[in-house]
């Protein structure tokens, strides 16, 4: 079963930033969260992951809290482009590398 | 680049038919994936290969077959299949397998493929 727990949709207006939550409270300490995007009938896409600190590349920003139990992904200023379902993962050790995906956000971008 | 390409887009199959998806990168990983989508439900995993040796059954039935005769290709080989097997098939490629931190999975498309 999925380790995460995530609001089944969200709606944010062009240019602002969408704060997508997610909490992994049965997190174990050297477990990663990832996060993933998939945009209608594509492949999912990679966007960021992290253990413990903060995290930032060219697509967005991972918060993740002091106790690890939860986490929020920032899409800066978002765009209608980034319209999809968000998936928050919790990579479990020791399995392989299996990746298991709960529900996700459906993450509405309106003009 | 971080692409992984995967043939045929669509296929459509009769339950008596044999056919082949197949998987493709070249960026030097070592493990590939395939997961099953279906509509409006997350990607399930169903195999794991790691240095090319098949390491995660995800107890799929045996009408599916994997095979990756090299580190770059990976097929997913069908046969009787049933229509509720109608889905997005995804691949997906890592570096390192099983390496905290290091193994992020790239996806492919997907295969959409129709049962009839």
């Amino acid at each position: 079963d999925a380790k995460t727990t995530q609001p089944p949709s969200m709606d944010c207006a062009e240019g602002r930033a969408a704060n997508l939550p997610c909490n992994h409270s049965t997190i174990s300490g050297n477990e990663y969260v990832y996060w993933y995007r998939q945009i209608h009938s594509q492949g999912p896409q990679y966007i960021i992951h992290g253990l413990k600190n903060n995290e930032t590349n060219e697509m967005a920003s991972l918060i993740i809290t002091e106790d690890r139990k939860s986490s929020t992904l920032i899409l800066p200023h978002a765009t209608l482009r980034d319209t999809a379902v968000y998936y928050c993962i919790v990579r479990v050790e020791n399995q392989g590398g299996k990746l298991i995906f709960g529900q996700g956000t459906e993450l509405s971008v309106k003009p | 680049d971080t692409e992984v390409t995967q043939t045929p887009k669509h296929l459509v199959m009769g339950m008596t038919n044999k056919k082949s998806l197949k998987c493709e990168q070249h960026m030097g990983h070592r493990a590939m994936y395939w997961y099953k989508q279906k509509a409006k439900k997350p990607p399930e995993l169903m195999f794991v290969y790691s240095y090319e040796k098949l390491s995660i059954n995800e107890s799929v039935p045996s009408r599916f077959s994997p095979e990756c005769p090299n580190s770059s290709l990976l097929n997913l080989h069908l046969h009787a299949l049933q229509p509720e097997d109608s889905a997005l098939y995804l691949c997906a490629s890592s570096q390192t397998p099983g390496a905290s931190g290091l193994d992020t999975q790239y996806f492919g498309p997907g295969t959409r493929l129709t049962v009839l």
